[in-house]
């Protein structure tokens, strides 16, 4: 079964840290991955993709990695600032298909304090 | 910022009514998709389009219509509201391809009272 695995649920820190957020898929066959960010009573905004021979991609403050082998990614955010403060998404799209399927992760709710 | 508009943006409306939430993109995307997303829970796709005049039902059963009658509209009817149609209802587009990039609407809060 296709399925998109994200921890921690949820995270608190303080402002000027840095946190890593983890996603684990079973999505096959993997066509690629995003990390998108979603504010409170907002839609998702993509951050970052990812395809199967990419290992490191950044976006500013922003480091996503992925591990094809092991179909495991990370979203790293350096220097946290209050703005990050939203929810996480790892979304993985499969190639089974010409709609390009995508599956999300439940979120990871990253609140940044000051 | 996406090209892509939902209205309304919230939305309190009494059990039996019929609603339509309206989605409309002005970048030319052949494929449109809407998902129904629940607080801390992943998105569910309940209909997709790959272009005018096609719509399918997605993963999760819902009561809900779509239809596609020009490219960049894409509006979602429920002929009679409940309150277990309760949550937030995200539109979507991307260009034709596998790896294409979906851009999302700000969503609509629907409550069912």
């Amino acid at each position: 079964k296709n399925q998109v695995e994200q921890s921690p649920q949820s995270l608190i820190i303080l402002e000027g840290k840095n946190c890593t957020l983890q996603c684990n898929y079973t999505v096959s066959p993997f066509s690629n991955l995003r990390w998108y960010k979603q504010d409170t009573g907002r839609g998702p905004v993509s951050l970052t993709i990812m395809t199967f021979s990419e290992n490191t991609k950044s976006n500013g403050r922003y480091t996503a990695t992925l591990d094809a082998d092991t179909k495991q990614s990370s979203l790293h955010i350096t220097a946290s600032q209050l703005s990050d403060s939203a929810s996480y998404i790892c979304v993985v799209s499969d190639r089974g298909s010409t709609l390009g399927r995508l599956y999300f992760g439940r979120g990871t709710q990253l609140t940044v304090w000051p | 910022e996406a090209d892509i508009y939902q209205t309304p943006r919230y939305l309190v409306i009494g059990t039996g009514k019929k609603i339509t939430l309206e989605c409309s993109q002005t970048m030319g995307h052949d494929k449109m998709y809407w998902y129904q997303q629940d607080p801390g829970m992943e998105l569910h796709l309940i209909h997709y389009s790959y272009g005018v005049n096609s719509t399918e039902k997605g993963d999760l059963s819902s009561e809900s219509t779509v239809s596609r009658i020009r490219t960049e509209h894409f509006p979602l009817t429920l002929e009679s509201a409940r309150p277990s149609h309760t949550s937030q209802y995200l539109c979507a587009s991307s260009e034709l391809g596998v790896d294409t990039e979906a851009f999302f609407g700000q969503g609509t809060r629907l409550t069912v009272v």
